[in-house]
């Protein structure tokens, strides 16, 4: 059965830390591995990754993917309230969300 | 804003009615995909269309069904609600096709049904 784990499944930083969340994953067919920011509702497209060992940046948000290991990392650094969201992490095909990561960043 | 749009924002029906949640997809992307959303759960994949056609499932029963149109909106039909299908339905829209692709999201649909 095709399968994303993420951890951890919750987080508590403060401002100005660095996290690491990971993704592993068990898909047929693999294509891509995305990376999402929920705040409230609707999910927003952080990363979409394809290529094992490069790193896609974005700001002080950045992932790598490893397809050997099957699985991928999402760091952000000097963290910010502003992040506290939960972080999807979703297979291409088929289309596998994991249960997310809670970040709660506190002042 | 991602230009997707879902109506209507919040319901509340009883076990056993039927609802109708309704998508608009971002304007060229002619692949509309359904999730439900537990809470504190990822979103869990209904189904896929892709013009017009369903081109993938998830593990929900037949009860869940859906349509696309000409223009590439979609629907989402439930019928026989249960209280188990209270969640946020959401619906994400993307380019088809064979490469990978990002989809991008709705607002959702909170459904309450008691």
């Amino acid at each position: 059965e095709d399968k994303v784990v993420q951890s951890p499944l919750s987080l508590v930083v403060h401002e100005g830390d660095t996290v690491t969340l990971n993704c592993s994953y068990e898909v047929t067919n693999f294509r891509s591995l995305l990376w999402y920011k929920q705040e409230k509702k609707a999910p927003t497209f952080l990363f979409m990754l394809t290529s094992s060992g490069i790193e896609k940046k974005s700001g002080r948000l950045s992932s790598i993917l490893d397809k050997k290991e099957l699985f991928s990392i999402l760091n952000i650094t000097a963290t910010q309230t502003g992040d506290s969201a939960i972080y999807l992490c979703r297979g291409n095909t088929p289309l596998v969300f994991g249960k997310g990561t809670r970040l709660s960043v506190i002042a | 804003e991602t230009g997707v749009t879902q109506s209507p924002t919040h319901l509340i029906k009883t076990r056993g009615q039927q609802v109708t949640l309704r998508c608009s997809s971002q304007s060229g992307h002619n692949t509309v995909s359904w999730y439900q959303q537990a809470l504190g759960q990822g979103p869990q994949f209904i189904f896929q269309y892709y013009r017009e056609e369903e081109n993938g499932r998830g593990n929900f029963p037949p009860r869940f069904s859906g349509l696309q149109f000409p223009n590439y909106s979609s629907e989402l039909n439930v019928n026989a609600l249960e209280l188990d299908d209270s969640a946020l339905y959401l619906c994400a829209s993307s380019l088809g096709g064979a490469s990978p692709y990002e989809q991008y999201f709705g607002p959702g649909t909170r459904l309450t049904v008691t």
